[in-house]
């Protein structure tokens, strides 16, 4: 079946740090890999996605990369701020299914 | 609409009381999911409509749970005899898609949060 890990938080970042959030996943058939993220309060936002190898997802200054050979996509963001304090989750889906998530990782940026 | 709507936004039911949460998708939109999201987990599937027809209900935890899309378009999702352990957030997303490999995300509401007491 399918499955996605995440790293574990929370995640605590001073303003202007870099971040790299871990994922990776398990998938029967070819997935497409996506970031959502969640503010406080809020529903899920569609932050950035890959559908193939080596695409790479990017918006707000965020990235990730998918990875075929290491089944990863790590999200990376050069320089945070503290209005990316929130809880980002990362997911796959295959044909017709639904989307798996991860477990979501807290993002704490302070000033 | 301009995006996925949920209503009501919060509920707080007595257990052993039913619940109706209501889904209003993006107009066009074929495929319809509801997810569950408890306290500080990411969300876990429960049925998936396309159209009217509902096309996986496995995640469904109980035969109290039960979901509707008659018309193709409003979802509604009805616990009966709630119980403390179905306390979460009840999201609903839609997609332009009906199939395929997932190239388009979902458009999530803003969930329904439902507490049991």
């Amino acid at each position: 079946g399918n499955s996605v890990t995440q790293m574990e938080g929370p995640v605590t970042l001073s303003e202007e740090a870099f971040l790299t959030i871990n994922c990776t996943y398990t998938a029967t058939g070819y997935p497409s890999l996506f970031w959502y993220v969640q503010y406080p309060g809020e529903g899920l936002q569609l932050l950035l996605k890959a559908t193939k190898a080596d695409d790479k997802g990017s918006n707000k200054g965020f990235e990730a990369t998918y990875r075929k050979e290491t089944t990863s996509f790590h999200l990376e963001k050069g320089s945070v701020q503290v209005s990316d304090s929130a809880v980002y989750f990362c997911a796959l889906r295959t044909s017709g299914s639904r989307l798996t998530f991860g477990e979501g990782t807290q993002l704490t940026v302070n000033p | 609409g301009a995006g996925v709507s949920q209503s009501p936004r919060y509920k707080v039911a007595k257990r052993g009381q039913d619940v109706a949460l209501r889904c209003d998708p993006i107009s066009g939109h074929v495929s319809l999911f509801w997810y569950q999201q408890a306290l500080g987990q990411g969300p876990e599937f429960l049925t998936y409509f396309q159209n009217e027809a509902q096309l996986d209900k496995s995640g469904l935890p109980s035969d109290r749970f039960f979901a509707e899309r008659p018309e193709g378009s409003v979802s509604t999702l009805k616990i009966q005899r709630t119980q403390q352990e179905d306390s979460a957030v009840y999201l609903c997303a839609s997609s332009l898609e009906g199939s395929g490999r997932g190239r388009y995300g979902y458009t999530f509401g803003s969930g329904t949060r439902l507490t049991v007491v």
